[in-house]
């Protein structure tokens, strides 16, 4: 069955510093990803996704994430930490296939950012 | 208005209540989903609707019942809600191709408060 571990429940960083959120999944096809970042009372805004290609994934606000298929994992990363980027980040695979694209999400990383 | 819209943003209503959300997407989508975000659960994908045909109900108690009158509209009508049905419920939609690759944009959520 599909899966996605977010291991850090709680994350805290500098502002300035460099980040990396880790995601492992497991999928027994080709997957379909996803990194959503959610702010406090909002909805979720998608950052990227990665369906096929570079496997090094290029996203709003400065955000970046590599797949990497012999880790099952797809880390987001970002250079220098803004304040604005205190959120909620969510990681989720998609089934792919026929159909829609159906999600299934890890629990989410809180990020706090110290100034 | 653009994106994915939710109104009300906050709902609180009685056990004994029937309230409606309304989801609308101005992206000309043929997708809509709702979710279910729970205080330390991972999003719930509740109901899909691909086409205006239901196409999926994650056994989801029939106290929530979805309607789809076009691919632009979704709501959610509740009656006789728990307390335990509390949470911030999201609205997506995404464009469904026969690859499966659509991605889902969000609403900002309903957050609702059962009494």
């Amino acid at each position: 069955a599909q899966s996605v571990t977010q291991p850090d429940i709680h994350i805290t960083v500098s502002e300035g510093a460099s980040l990396e959120l880790r995601c492992n999944y497991s999928y027994g096809a080709t997957p379909y990803l996803f990194w959503y970042v959610q702010s406090p009372g909002q909805g979720l805004q998608l950052l990227l996704k990665y369906f096929s290609g570079d496997t090094l994934v290029q996203g709003i606000k400065g955000f970046e994430a590599e797949f990497k298929r012999s880790q099952s994992s797809f880390n987001l990363r970002k250079p220098s930490v803004h304040w604005s980027d205190a959120a909620e980040y969510f990681c989720a695979v998609g089934r792919g296939g026929s159909g829609y694209n159906k999600l299934i999400f890890g629990a989410g990383t809180r990020l706090a950012v110290h100034p | 208005e653009t994106g994915v819209t939710q109104t009300p943003r906050h709902l609180v209503m009685g056990m004994t209540n029937k309230k409606s959300l309304k989801c609308e997407q101005h992206l000309g989508h043929n997708a809509m989903y709702w979710y279910k975000q729970s205080a330390k659960k991972p999003l719930e994908l509740m109901f899909v609707y691909s086409l205006e045909e239901r196409v999926e109900n994650n056994s989801v108690p029939s106290r929530f019942s979805p309607e789809c009158p076009n691919s632009s509209h979704l709501f959610l009508h509740l009656h006789t809600l728990q307390p335990e049905d509390s949470a911030l419920y999201l609205c997506a939609s995404s464009q469904v191709f026969e690859s499966s690759t659509d991605t889902q944009y969000f609403g900002p959520g309903t957050r609702l408060t059962v009494l």
